[in-house]
């Protein structure tokens, strides 16, 4: 399996536009789960997925951010309008039936809002 | 509620030299106790775990044991490498999540 792919891999963009994170979990997997990092924050848990339905989304800071998993293999995380403080590497993470706590991670989006 | 607490780091130490960072925890019940490793520019991916007390995990000469009396799940290793510097992450899962420690940055000098 090609692990959890997150793309894109860098994003750099202007205060107030639209920012969309893609990942695709590994296939068989039936968690998805969403994070941010930083080194003011640390590792934050901001939203995750059972079969594709939102679970707990109590970590996203504010209206701003969003998320969404149409299917079983594509989640996506939107920021929108985007702010300087959005900068973070944001993570997603699955992991699979029986061992939910086994969690597998992706490569990561360093996103930098100027 | 559950929480987990690691020591702060950064821990620098020589080429071969012990390792021991210390991971303490909170929680209701007997959860599963993890520890991840972060190498730079990548993802969290899963060192070891335990899952009841006594347990031992270990992995890469990497190990920890689930001690219930003390709530504690030490990293340790005999003799470390450059190419053990990394972030260490202690966790615990409760209620299908995983509870984090703020991380350990290890950084190891040849």
């Amino acid at each position: 399996d090609a692990g959890v792919i997150q793309s894109p891999r860098h994003e750099v963009t202007e205060m107030g536009q639209e920012v969309t994170l893609r990942c695709k979990p590994i296939s068989g997997h039936d968690y998805l789960f969403w994070y941010r990092q930083t080194m003011m924050r640390g590792l934050e848990l901001l939203i995750y997925f059972n079969n594709n339905v939102p679970i707990d989304d109590s970590g996203m800071p504010e209206d701003r951010f969003s998320a969404k998993m149409p299917n079983a293999s594509f989640s996506t995380l939107k920021i929108q309008p985007s702010e300087p403080r959005d900068s973070a590497v944001y993570f997603c993470a699955s992991s699979g039936i029986g061992q939910h706590y086994e969690q597998y991670f992706g490569p990561g989006t360093r996103l930098t809002v100027t | 509620g559950d929480s987990v607490t690691q020591m702060e780091g950064p821990v620098t130490l020589s080429e071969e030299a012990f390792l021991t960072i210390n991971c303490t925890y909170t929680a209701t019940g007997y959860p599963s106790l993890f520890w991840y490793v972060q190498y730079p520019g990548e993802g969290l991916q899963l060192l070891l775990k335990a899952t009841k007390a006594d347990d031992k995990g270990s992995n890469k000469g990497f190990e920890a044991t689930y001690r219930k009396e003390t709530t504690s799940f030490h990293l340790e290793k005999g003799s470390v490498q450059v190419s053990d510097s990394a972030v260490y992450f202690c966790a615990l899962n409760s209620n299908y999540q995983l509870i984090w420690g703020a991380g350990t940055k290890l950084i190891i000098k040849p």
